[in-house]
């Protein structure tokens, strides 16, 4: 089946350090999302990305698409405690538009 | 989301025995799915849904089936538990919307143990 790999798995860092998680295809992708998965919690959207070589913010996170559409980046600047939880991409396969395929997740710890 | 709920919430059954886990929502949305979660592998999808006459096998559906009651209902079933089915089991939505690509929208989760 298609595979998404995200690394890395898990990340642990000082609070004011920065992060960042990679999501990589070996096929083209129709677009990506990114989950946030607090401990204990449910996945929630953060955000989509569509097109090629696109960027996003949200406050001191930043999403970038590859521009090929086979890769994407979640970087945090200035971690903070409340950051701490599992990203997850999500992705459409070009031609699935039906249904996504999860990442692995990238798990990050933040400490003081 | 407080718009997808999930039950029961925690189950513990044993090796062989039938178990459903429900998943209803308030969101008016077409599309439902449902997902396992273990560690290490992020989330895999069991089955999805479009709409009430509409059944789709996932990646992992093997030992699982489904049944859409109602747009708003979607329930999952483990024929005959065993243990490697113990996980965390996410109900999703999503809605139709203008474009194939829409958020989804989780569940708070079932956490199954099958001994």
């Amino acid at each position: 089946g298609q595979q998404v790999m995200q690394i890395p798995q898990y990340q642990h860092v000082q609070e004011g350090e920065d992060f960042t998680t990679y999501c990589n295809s070996s096929t083209t992708l129709s677009n990506i999302q990114w989950y946030k998965q607090r401990p204990g919690g449910h996945p929630v959207f953060l955000i989509q990305l569509v097109k090629s070589g696109e960027v996003k913010k949200q406050k001191r996170l930043t999403f970038q698409f590859g521009e090929a559409k086979k890769n994407s980046s979640l970087h945090i600047t200035a971690t903070q405690t409340t950051d701490v939880g599992t990203y997850f991409c999500a992705v459409h396969h070009t031609g699935t538009a039906s249904k996504l395929t999860f990442g692995t997740g990238t798990r990050l710890q933040v400490t003081l | 989301d407080a718009d997808v709920t999930q039950t029961p919430r925690n189950r513990i059954t044993k090796t062989g025995k039938r178990i459903m886990l429900e998943c209803s929502q308030t969101k008016g949305h077409d599309r439902m799915y449902w997902y396992r979660q273990d560690p290490g592998l992020g989330l895999r999808l069991i089955y999805y849904s479009f709409d009430v006459k509409d059944i789709n096998k996932g990646e992992i559906s093997d030992g699982y089936s489904v049944s859409r009651q109602a747009q708003a209902k979607f329930s999952l079933s483990l024929e005959s538990a065993i243990p490697n089915q113990t996980a965390l089991y996410f109900c999703a939505t999503s809605d139709m919307g203008t474009g194939p690509y829409n958020e989804q929208f989780f569940g708070p989760g079932t956490r199954l143990t099958v001994l």
